[in-house]
């Protein structure tokens, strides 16, 4: 089936650096979605993404959706503490609602 | 903010009993859907439901699972005979729109507990 790689599986950085991560796939998606999940909540949007090329912020967030299709990046500039949690892209193919989600990355910031 | 809300929190029940988990949509919302997380995993997709019938299943999705909105409100995930590996987080999400800019927004979730 189709399955979502993500990358690093965790990062552990210092509060006020830049943070990246990114999702691949072996399939074509039309939407990519990027969620944070904080322990013991469900998955919350953060930015949504439904044309290659597209680059899109939300505040202090910014991502990306490739232009194969196969491919997202997110970005987080002057990392928080509250912007711990896990991090997990989601792609939709064409003429589905189904979502397929990444593997998750883990992001602890310390102060 | 509207939002999803799931109840139970946390289910706690013996093998091979049935269980229903509850979910109340945001309110004008047409498409449901249902997601589990088995602990330290990723969310994978059970079920899409609109228009009163289930528009996609997975695998997982066996005959042991059902769902179905009984009034307005409510959508409910039926499992009919738990099994230890039913374990898991389990989300509900809904959307206003179909496929073309479907932006899905999730439940807390309900922790089953199969013993």
């Amino acid at each position: 089936g189709q399955q979502l790689n993500q990358s690093p599986q965790s990062m552990f950085i210092q509060e006020g650096e830049d943070v990246s991560m990114n999702c691949t796939s072996s399939s074509i998606f039309n939407t990519w979605l990027w969620y944070k999940q904080d322990p013991g909540e469900g998955p919350v949007l953060l930015i949504a993404l439904y044309k290659a090329g597209e680059l899109t912020s939300n505040g202090r967030l910014t991502a990306q959706f490739g232009i194969t299709r196969k491919d997202s990046f997110l970005n987080i500039s002057a990392s928080i503490p509250s912007d711990v949690g896990i991090y997990f892209c989601a792609g939709r193919s064409y003429n589905t609602d189904k979502l397929i989600f990444g593997t998750g990355t883990r992001l602890q910031v310390f102060p | 903010e509207p939002e999803v809300t799931q109840t139970p929190s946390h289910q706690v029940t013996q093998m091979g009993q049935e269980v229903i988990l509850r979910c109340v949509p945001i309110s004008n919302h047409l498409y449901f859907y249902w997601y589990r997380q088995i602990l330290g995993q990723k969310v994978e997709f059970l079920v899409s439901f609109y228009n009163n019938e289930i528009s996609e299943k997975s695998e997982i999705f066996d005959d042991q699972f059902s769902v179905e909105r009984p009034d307005g409100s409510n959508f409910t995930l039926k499992i009919r005979s738990t099994k230890l590996e039913d374990s898991a987080m389990y989300f509900c999400a809904s959307s206003d729109r179909g496929p073309a800019k479907n932006i899905q927004y999730f439940g807390a979730g309900t922790r089953l507990s199969v013993l």
